[in-house]
């Protein structure tokens, strides 16, 4: 099993719908979470931080963290063809462990 | 900018011949990681360094070496690449390690002939 899952999609929404991306995890010690948005050929760039349990909102993008059921949870407001690109997350306490990445196509 | 830079973007070499990817940093961090990351999978960490202490993941092929002669550079050295050396490998960076945030390169796509 691995530590982290993704759903690899692609998911394809229209421009303006809310997106929600899933991951779930299996290693109870990771204490921090992070999504990274991946265009094309180009590094992750980090989106967002949450330490431990909880929601964290950034301008269209919300991140939200259930360490009781394990899952981690991306949502992403008013959705731009410019946010289709390849979504990360991963977990970590003493070291990050990434999943596969989930591939959003947002249709003008 | 502050940032993490990895030259070349892209490398073709020849099965078995030597090839040294480079990345530099201006965020003066104490940590850079090397990830190789294959298509539709997760990028997976081969080692990092700490300040100049090297930590070698368990199951990283010893066909890869690195090297940081000083705080800004990291070089990721293969000795013999295989066709499934092929991948994006990425270069990262963070403060202090642990939780703090890793901040990525643009990585370099290595294509083994």
């Amino acid at each position: 099993q691995k530590e982290v899952e993704q759903d690899p999609g692609p998911l394809s929404v229209p421009e303006g719908a809310i997106v929600s991306l899933n991951c779930t995890y299996s290693n109870s010690a990771f204490q921090y979470f992070m999504w990274y948005r991946q265009y094309s050929r180009k590094g992750p760039e980090l989106l967002m931080y949450t330490y431990s349990s909880g929601n964290k909102e950034d301008g269209r993008f919300t991140a939200q963290v259930d360490k009781s059921s394990k899952y981690i949870s991306l949502f992403i407001r008013d959705s731009q063809p410019s946010d289709s690109a390849t979504y990360l997350c991963a977990g970590g306490y003493q070291k990050v462990t990434f999943g596969t990445g989930t591939k959003l196509q947002v249709i003008p | 900018d502050a940032m993490v830079i990895q030259n070349p973007r892209y490398q073709v070499t020849q099965f078995g011949k030597p090839v040294t990817l480079s990345c530099s940093q201006t965020l003066n961090h104490n940590v850079m990681y090397w990830y190789q990351q294959k298509s539709s999978q997760a990028p997976k960490l081969l080692f990092h360094y700490y300040d100049k202490d090297f930590n070698n993941e368990a199951d990283t092929p010893d066909n890869f070496q690195s090297r940081r002669p000083n705080t800004s550079f990291c070089f990721l050295d293969i000795r013999s690449p295989g066709l499934g050396d092929a991948a994006m490998y990425l270069c990262a960076t963070s403060r202090t390690g642990g939780e703090e945030t890793q901040y990525f390169g643009p990585g370099t796509r290595l294509l083994v002939l």
